[in-house]
């Protein structure tokens, strides 16, 4: 079973800030990982697939990059509604996901 | 309009039996896996299954296999999850997911539409 570790568990910014998560796998994914968003009380949202690809419809202001077992998800400018709790999930070839990240504003 | 539309609410007691269901509609259900996610109360998201519904190829978890069951009924869109006997420990929101977005290449498993979610209450 492949694992996957995030880091921080939690991080408070401001608005504006840049904000980085990180994710590791245990082993090669190649570029088989994705990231979502999920708020309080609703489904997780699809943001990044295959490691840097942005999703149809979500601002620019996310990305991501890596392959291997070292994955970056960014936020270059932190937004109030861009609070909630971020996963990283690989596919290689089923599925893990990492244990999320709480991102609140400072 | 591409969504995945789950069955309501369930309170039950230990020892129940549940199925709750996921009914796909707007794109090829048979061409896309489904997926099933397990949500704790203040918890993160643990993978439980997938299946492919276009020929039922399923695949469980580790943590998951043996403790339900996934399936689906491509006649009419929808696959399932099922429990043969609920302890308190399944208390949890149950979510599907999908990938139909991923267009022709649906061994993608981005999940990119998600239903609304179950909640499953277990408790004596």
């Amino acid at each position: 079973d492949i694992q996957m570790t995030q880091s921080p568990s939690s991080l408070s910014a401001s608005v504006g800030d840049r904000v980085t998560i990180t994710c590791q796998a245990s082993q090669d994914i190649s570029n088989y990982l994705n990231w979502y968003q999920q708020k309080p009380g609703k489904a997780p949202k699809l943001l990044i697939y295959d490691a840097s690809n942005l999703e149809t419809g979500v601002p620019s202001r996310f990305s991501g990059s890596g392959s291997g077992t070292d994955f970056t998800f960014t936020i270059s400018s932190l937004q109030p509604e861009d609070i909630a709790t971020y996963y990283c999930q690989q596919y290689a070839p089923w599925v893990t996901f990492g244990p999320g990240t709480k991102v609140d504003i400072k | 309009e591409v969504q995945l539309v789950q069955s309501g609410a369930e309170v039950k007691k230990p020892g129940e039996s549940l199925k709750i269901s996921c009914k796909g509609s707007g794109y090829s259900f048979t061409s896309y896996w489904i997926g099933w996610v397990r949500q704790m109360p203040g918890k993160g998201l643990e993978w439980m299954g997938i299946i492919y519904p276009g020929d039922s190829d399923t695949r469980y978890s580790p943590s998951f296999q043996g403790q339900v069951t996934i399936s689906a009924d491509k006649s009419i869109s929808t696959a399932y999850l099922q429990w043969s006997s609920l302890k308190a420990s399944d208390t949890a929101m149950y979510y599907c997911a999908s990938n139909p977005r991923r267009g022709y290449n649906p061994s993608i498993l981005a999940f990119d539409i998600w239903g609304q979610g179950t909640m499953v209450t277990v408790s004596s």
